[in-house]
């Protein structure tokens, strides 16, 4: 069946540091792609999406890459800052029978120290 | 624009009562999920709806109830609380269509069962 797997936080930088989060999933056809962040005390919101292969979402200095080749859609960032301190949330959407599904990642944490 | 508001924020509940909580989207989408995180962890779905009249379990179903009479409606019924049912509670909403939809999320309601 289709799924998401996302490395294992938390992930601890100093300010400034190269971010990267992976995110690797299994699905059939041609899945959407998305990342999306959870601030302490928040629900979650979409940060980036791609919809196919070779698409780059961006957004807020983050990026990443559909590859369809790897099946991977790492999450990037060159320079973090404290207040991207946050848990991270890769995602994939598809379709079955007509109906739209959605599957998350278990979430990565990441905590940027100044 | 409100998005999908929560109603409450907060509640504390002994075991064996009952509670309903609410949530409602003004953005005209056709679907509306219901997630539990516990803490640390991911999403669960508990349940979903596809639209006015629709609706479907997700991977945690049990100990919950849902409706969906309209399109921007759709409360969860807790109807014997117990302690494995203390998380946090986020409602969502996405459109369908061509494309790669988001979802919006609620800013989640916090449930203690005691």
């Amino acid at each position: 069946g289709n799924s998401v797997t996302q490395m294992e936080g938390p992930v601890t930088l100093s300010e400034e540091a190269f971010l990267t989060i992976n995110c690797t999933y299994t699905a059939t056809g041609y899945p959407s792609l998305f990342w999306y962040v959870q601030y302490p005390g928040e629900g979650l919101q979409l940060l980036l999406k791609a919809t196919k292969a070779d698409d780059k979402g961006s957004n807020k200095g983050f990026e990443a890459t559909y590859r369809k080749e790897t099946t991977s859609f790492h999450l990037e960032k060159g320079s973090v800052q404290v207040s991207d301190s946050a848990v991270y949330f890769c995602a994939l959407s598809y379709t079955t029978s007509g109906t739209y599904k959605y599957i998350f990642g278990t979430g990565t944490r990441l905590k940027v120290l100044a | 624009n409100a998005g999908v508001t929560q109603t409450p924020k907060f509640r504390i509940l002994k075991i064996g009562q009952s509670m309903t909580l609410q949530c409602t989207q003004d953005m005209n989408h056709n679907y509306m999920y219901w997630y539990r995180q516990d803490p640390g962890m991911g999403l669960k779905l508990i349940y979903y709806s596809v639209g006015a009249g629709i609706t479907d379990k997700g991977e945690v179903p049990n100990g919950y109830n849902v409706s969906r009479s309209t399109t921007e409606d759709f409360p969860l019924r807790l109807e014997l609380a117990a302690p494995s049912q203390t998380s946090v509670y986020f409602c969502a909403s996405s459109y369908s269509g061509q494309g790669a939809y988001e979802q919006f999320f609620g800013p989640g309601t916090r449930l203690t069962v005691l």
